[in-house]
């Protein structure tokens, strides 16, 4: 069964402390991994897909990374403004388009 | 500007009582679908849609239902039957191309009463 976990579940960090959220994944022949950015009561914006192993994708202070088995997403030098819950999915099987969801990782970057 | 527009932000339901979310989108996507947001919970599939007059049901679509009369349009009706409604619901679409990126829109949150 195709399935996604995230760690940690909270992270607490100072503003400029970089780190890394994990995304592990088990899929039957990925067909992408997504990672979003949802703020309170919000609805999920995009950040970057990854499709191959060895895959890089960077967006200001994010940078998404893939191998077979887990994503990171690199947060360098954070800002409070990064502050969000962050989730990643992967494309489900067949042709459904279905996105199959971790339970997401709630950042908190403290000035 | 091009999106994803859910209606109305909040909706309050009382017991036994059916109520309607509203989904529409001017991105010209053929597939849409509807995700439901627990506390704690990854997003889980309801329902979607890849042409218009077609749908499919997804993992939790017991006591919703919905339809698809047009290309922008994709409401969902939660019915009584939906023992526990009260969550957080989200409308999202996916275009043929650019890598099948799906995007959502702001959400509905469901309470009730």
């Amino acid at each position: 069964e195709d399935q996604v976990t995230q760690s940690p579940e909270a992270l607490r960090l100072q503003e400029g402390e970089s780190s890394s959220l994990n995304c592990s994944y088990t899929v039957s022949g990925l067909r992408g991994l997504f990672w979003y950015r949802q703020d309170p009561g919000k609805g999920p914006e995009f950040l970057f897909t990854l499709y191959s192993a060895g895959e890089e994708k960077e967006k200001e202070r994010l940078k998404a990374t893939l191998t077979k088995k887990e994503s990171f997403l690199h947060i360098t030098a954070p800002k409070p403004e990064d502050s969000a819950t962050y989730l990643c999915a992967v494309r489900g099987p067949g042709n459904t388009g279905k996105l199959i969801f971790g339970q997401g990782t709630t950042l908190q970057v403290k000035p | 500007d091009g999106g994803i527009t859910q209606s109305p932000k909040y909706l309050f339901r009382k017991e036994g009582q059916n109520v309607t979310l509203s989904c529409e989108q001017n991105l010209n996507h053929d597939a849409m679908y509807w995700y439901r947001q627990d506390p704690g919970q990854g997003l889980r599939l309801i329902y979607y849609s890849q042409i218009v007059n077609d749908f499919q049901k997804g993992d939790i679509a017991e006591g919703y239902s919905v339809s698809r009369e047009k290309k922008e349009s994709f409401p969902l009706t939660v019915t009584s039957a939906q023992k526990n409604p009260t969550a957080f619901y989200l409308c999202a679409s996916t275009p043929r191309d650019r890598g099948l990126v799906t995007f959502f829109g702001q959400g509905t949150r469901l309470t009730v009463v």
